[in-house]
């Protein structure tokens, strides 16, 4: 089955640590994003990548550093510069719909980093 | 800079009722709006997309509908069951390919 694959699911970390969180896609889709949620909030975009060997930040990226090596992958690396790192992260990859021109998104399980 | 707004924040209702939740959104220039189901603990899964040039979509018990000169979307549920419980997000989508989320409504149906 074509899908997205977070892991891990669960992670924890000591303060000044770096931690890189992994993301894979089987969907052949050229775009991939990371999220990140916080309780009662909405998903506030941290880096995404429209093709292999490029990627932008998004509206929280402090913090965060990412690849994209290959198409299937985008790890995301949460570093010591993160001043609030405990949170859940959601990857998502897309692809543009052909008749109505939509950015279908399609989500991982997420992974929740909890500092400690 | 796109916002995107949900009230209400949660809602508990017997199952049976028909629902009503509601987003709104500060940039009318959307390419679409899209609503999302998310399980406590888990990623979101796509219910309905609606264009910018539709007015509504229908899936199964659920309808979406978009007002864009008015900024608003509107998810509708009826008959709602208590497998509707979850936490239900609306998405715009404006240039640059990039989707605005809101807070999310966190829906309880009681049996």
């Amino acid at each position: 089955d074509g899908g997205i694959t977070q892991s891990p699911k669960y992670l924890f970390r000591k303060e000044g640590q770096n931690v890189t969180l992994s993301c894979e896609q089987n969907l052949n889709h050229d775009a991939m994003y990371w999220y990140r949620q916080d309780p009662g909030q909405g998903l506030r975009l941290i880096y995404y990548s429209q093709i292999v060997n490029d990627f932008q930040k998004g509206d929280i990226a402090e913090g965060y550093s990412v690849s994209r090596e290959k198409k299937e992958s985008f790890p995301l690396t949460v570093t010591s510069a993160q001043k609030n790192p405990t949170a859940f992260y959601l990857c998502a990859s897309s692809r543009r719909d052909t008749v109505s021109g939509a950015n279908v998104l399609t989500f991982g399980a997420g992974s929740r980093l909890t500092v400690l | 800079k796109q916002e995107v707004t949900q009230i209400p924040a949660a809602l508990s209702v017997p199952e049976g009722e028909n629902l009503v939740l509601n987003c709104s959104f500060t940039d009318s220039a959307i390419y679409n709006l899209q609503w999302f189901r998310q399980d406590p603990g888990k990623g979101l899964t796509s219910l309905l997309l609606i264009q910018s040039s539709q007015r509504e979509q229908t899936s199964g018990r659920l309808n979406a509908s978009l007002d864009k000169s008015s900024g608003r979307s509107t998810l509708y549920i009826a008959a709602s069951q208590p497998g509707d419980s979850a936490t239900y997000l609306c998405a715009g989508e404006t240039s640059g390919s990039r989707l605005t989320f809101g807070e999310g409504t966190q829906l309880t149906v009681n049996p």
